[in-house]
């Protein structure tokens, strides 16, 4: 069984420009929830994928967007980059709505200049 | 965004001392959930509660839903060195997450 994996590792981008992070559910998993995590503090949840569709979102402006494909892999895509992006992006997918099922991944780490 | 308020920020312990830690919010939750994380990895789920005033134990590791809803404590005993991590309480109501600030634990042996 495969676990939650996203890409890339590491990425440095500039202010202003537009980025696309991935990540792929584990196997049998329907649900992506993606999370931003700064330094130093707890994840905050951004938006939750549930078979293709918005099942919810947290308090995060429109630039910050997401799609989950059929295969229920998803991206995040971050819009007119600024500094305070730069965080850790986590992934976390699941076999339903259930909160207790949630599984990570290794998260992407955004640096914005 | 909405964080949790975590205490303490960070511990430094002996050995087999057990760990103390709590989580309080404005907002009422239906779930409570305590995560351990640690460098370079996401989250890992310790323990789910579901009711106001469960007590739910995972080994050396034992958690509370505070009776308010708005609460929740993580008692580590008899810490090991693989205890050291930072631990996150997170608390769940309609399609909402959300995370306290966390609590790192240092295990010295």
């Amino acid at each position: 069984e495969t676990g939650v994996t996203q890409s890339p590792t590491h990425l440095i981008k500039t202010r202003g420009q537009q980025v696309t992070l991935r990540c792929s559910s584990q196997s049998g998993h329907n649900t992506v929830s993606w999370y931003q995590q700064a330094l130093g503090q707890g994840p905050q949840f951004i938006f939750q994928y549930y078979r293709e569709e918005e099942n919810g979102r947290g308090n995060f402006p429109p630039r910050f967007s997401g799609l989950q494909f059929p295969n229920y892999s998803s991206e995040l895509n971050v819009n007119a980059l600024e500094l305070d992006d730069s965080a850790l992006y986590l992934c976390a997918s699941s076999a339903g709505l259930a909160p207790d099922e949630q599984f990570f991944g290794p998260g992407t780490r955004l640096t914005v200049l | 965004g909405q964080q949790l308020n975590q205490s303490p920020q960070s511990m430094f312990i002996q050995e087999g001392e057990d760990v103390s830690m709590n989580c309080t919010s404005s907002s009422i939750f239906n779930t409570w959930l305590w995560y351990k994380q640690d460098p370079g990895e996401g989250p890992v789920l310790l323990i789910a509660l579901y009711k106001a005033g469960e007590l739910t134990s995972n080994g050396r590791l034992t958690a509370q839903f505070g009776i308010t809803r708005k609460d929740s404590f993580l008692n580590i005993s008899a810490s090991i060195p693989s205890d050291v991590g930072i631990y996150f309480c997170a608390g769940h109501t309609g399609n909402q997450f959300y995370f306290g600030t966390g609590t790192s634990l240092t295990v010295i042996p």
